[in-house]
């Protein structure tokens, strides 16, 4: 079945810590997006990429880096500098940027 | 200011029960609006898309309105069954500009026995 897999479903982020999250697409999608979902608000776009070797930040990319070597991947690290970083992160991807928009099931990131 | 906002924040009610979420939205121009319904702990899942000239649009037990002049949406659930207990999302996409999407906060369903 094509889908977008996330991995971990849970992630614990030490003090001083960066962490990466895991976002795989057998869709054949040329976009692909990062959210953060935080209890009492909408999604924010942390990052996103419409083709292989290009992203552009979101509204809250600070603290944040992604990678897109390949099609089928887009990995999230959240890094040290984001002093905020507990929340459940949400992959997406769709056949361009004009396009609907499939989710994956999400990783929660908490602080130990 | 590009906003989407809805009512109520959280909601219980007894299955067999009908029920009416709403969405109020300020984007402009405006695209297109979808409800999503997310499981806790899941990715959301879209029910419905609605453009422009779109007045209603059903899936199963789910009817959703869209009065674009009045820029508002509403997702009625008929019949209500336990597993529609989750949250609901009101999406506007924007045309034009490079975020496009616009999120509410959802509402939080519960259907109980």
């Amino acid at each position: 079945d094509g889908g977008i897999t996330q991995s971990p479903k849970y992630l614990f982020r030490k003090e001083g810590q960066n962490v990466t999250l895991s976002c795989e697409q057998n869709l054949n999608h040329d976009a692909m997006y990062w959210y953060r979902q935080d209890p009492g608000q909408g999604l924010r776009l942390i990052y996103y990429s419409q083709i292989v070797n290009d992203f552009q930040k979101g509204d809250i990319a600070e603290g944040y880096s992604v990678s897109r070597e390949k099609k089928e991947s887009f990995p999230l690290t959240v890094t040290s500098a984001q002093k905020n970083p507990t929340a459940f992160y949400l992959c997406a991807s769709s056949e361009n940027v004009d396009q609907p928009q499939h989710f994956g099931d999400g990783t929660r990131l908490s602080i130990l | 200011k590009n906003q989407v906002e809805q009512s109520p924040q959280s909601l219980i009610i007894l299955e067999g029960k009908n029920c009416t979420l709403q969405c109020n939205y300020t984007v402009s121009p405006f695209s297109n609006l979808r409800w999503y319904k997310q499981d806790t702990g899941r990715g959301p899942v879209s029910l419905t898309i609605m453009t422009f000239s779109e007045n209603t649009k059903s899936n199963g037990r789910y009817t959703a309105t869209l009065d674009a002049d009045t820029k508002q949406s509403s997702l009625h659930i008929t019949a209500s069954q336990l597993s529609d207990s989750a949250s609901y999302i009101c999406v506007v996409r924007r045309a034009g500009g490079y975020n496009k999407l616009i999120f509410g906060a959802g509402t939080r369903l519960a259907v109980h026995p």
